[in-house]
């Protein structure tokens, strides 16, 4: 069975400094991982996904997750936060021989608080 | 495109009445998809559809609710009767296997039910 895991409800970081949000996964084949924000009182929107190729995969917003596949981890990572990337963080991930399985299965999401 | 359009934006009603949530999903996706938002249990998906035939509703909360997708280009959900616990953010997303499955989302609806 597929699933994903974000270890971590709420991350704090001081705007300027590193960021990482943690997401495992599990699938049987081939993981399609992706990441996805929610900002307050909207939709989810895209940020960035791994399908095959290079495991360091650059996103919108400055954001880029790293495809580890002997750990099963996507952790999402920005080199300086800012304080509008405040919000809620989805990872989500899919079997790619998953056939006509076509749904994606997120994770409960991990709200990124950034202070100035 | 204009995206994924859902209506209404904001939806106010009264415990016992029926509840009708428009979707239309981004032209060429063959695969549509319900989910409630809430704080206490999260995102959870509700059913999902591929051309235009349900194939997973095992997120259907009960018989209350039901949802339709007569064509490509519009599905409802519709809740009858409505009860406070229903009331959440209901985000309609569609997706096509051209773009491995990435969702694209409405900007949901935001339902109360008093």
């Amino acid at each position: 069975a597929q699933s994903v895991a974000q270890p971590e409800d709420q991350v704090n970081v001081a705007e300027g400094n590193p960021l990482t949000v943690k997401c495992t996964y599990s699938v049987s084949g081939n993981p399609y991982l992706f990441w996805y924000v929610q900002y307050p009182n909207r939709g989810l929107q895209f940020l960035l996904k791994y399908i095959t190729g290079d495991n360091l995969v650059k996103g919108s917003y400055g954001f880029e997750a790293e495809f580890n596949k002997s750990q099963t981890s996507f952790h999402l990572k920005k080199p300086s936060a800012l304080v509008s990337d405040s919000a809620l963080y989805f990872c989500a991930v899919r079997d790619g021989a998953g056939g006509s399985q076509g749904n994606l299965i997120f994770g409960k999401g991990t709200k990124l608080s950034v202070k100035p | 495109d204009a995206g994924v359009i859902q209506s209404p934006r904001h939806e106010v009603t009264e415990m016992g009445q029926e509840v009708t949530l428009r979707c239309k999903p981004i032209s060429g996706h063959d695969y549509l998809f319900w989910y409630r938002q809430t704080m206490m249990r999260g995102l959870e998906l509700l059913i999902y559809f591929n051309n235009n035939v349900p194939i997973d509703d095992s997120g259907m909360p009960e018989d209350r609710f039901s949802a339709k997708m007569p064509n490509a280009s519009f599905s409802t959900l519709k809740i009858q009767p409505s009860e406070p616990r229903d009331s959440a953010v209901y985000f309609c997303a569609s997706s096509d296997q051209g773009h491995h499955n990435e969702q694209f989302f409405g900007p949901g609806t935001r339902l109360t039910v008093l």
